[in-house]
């Protein structure tokens, strides 16, 4: 079974740093990409950004190209979403997401909530 | 950039009801369009691949059509396990991009 696991829920303040963890299992891991989708309370899907973890080649959607960083450790089988100094407009659910190659998003991680509040 | 604009935004809905929603892509995408489900707290869960492909284990009463710059999913008949918000999502190699949501009530 196909499983994506996402690091827990956090609570941070404006000005800190962050990465959050999704890790991969039940299948292989350089065979998909994953993408991260923000969801902001309340509104709707955002797809952030994408990794190919075969050769750590990364695509960003315009609007957060620059805000974010992708990354993946494929010793682990594990992607990353990371902020280096977090904003109050940071706080929402995030979603790591498993496509292979070009094709629809097949599983979804549970969603790790980041809080961001002074 | 291309952008996903899907219409309506809300949409109120009996049980038995045929309901259909649309997707419009800013340029052709050509086939390149998967639909999702997502209810309150969950993650999404896709309907529909390739613009009309049905995925595996999602009831018959879905479907999708369309191709180029204009799209539309279809409940044959909605059922209550069917009120949820709908996305649309055009994927390619480079880039990929989600219209706004459409959320299906109860009427």
């Amino acid at each position: 079974e196909v499983q994506l696991v996402q690091s827990g829920a956090e609570v941070k303040m404006p000005g800190e740093s962050l990465r959050i963890s999704c890790k991969g299992s039940g299948y292989s891991f350089s065979s998909s990409w994953i993408s991260w989708v923000r969801q902001l309370p309340g509104k709707g899907l955002e797809w952030m950004g994408k990794i190919d973890p075969s050769d750590s080649a990364v695509r960003y959607s315009p609007s957060f190209q620059g805000q974010v960083t992708i990354s993946v450790d494929t010793s682990i089988s594990t992607a990353y979403l990371q902020w280096g100094s977090l904003k109050a407009s940071d706080t929402a659910m995030y979603y790591c997401a498993r496509s292979p190659l070009v094709a629809a998003i097949d599983d979804w991680g549970q969603g790790t909530l980041v809080s961001v509040s002074s | 950039d291309i952008q996903m604009t899907q219409s309506p935004s809300t949409l109120s809905a009996s049980v038995g009801d045929r309901v259909t929603i649309t997707c419009r892509a800013s340029q052709s995408i050509n086939t390149w369009l998967a639909w999702y489900q997502q209810k309150p707290g969950k993650a999404p869960k896709v309907l529909i691949s390739k613009a009309s492909s049905l995925k595996s284990g999602v009831p018959s009463r879905f479907s999708g059509s369309g191709s180029g710059t204009e799209f539309t999913l279809t409940i044959s008949s909605l059922q209550p396990d069917d009120f949820a918000t709908y996305y649309c999502q055009h994927y390619d190699s480079y880039f990929q991009a989600f219209g706004q949501g459409t959320k299906v009530e109860i009427k």
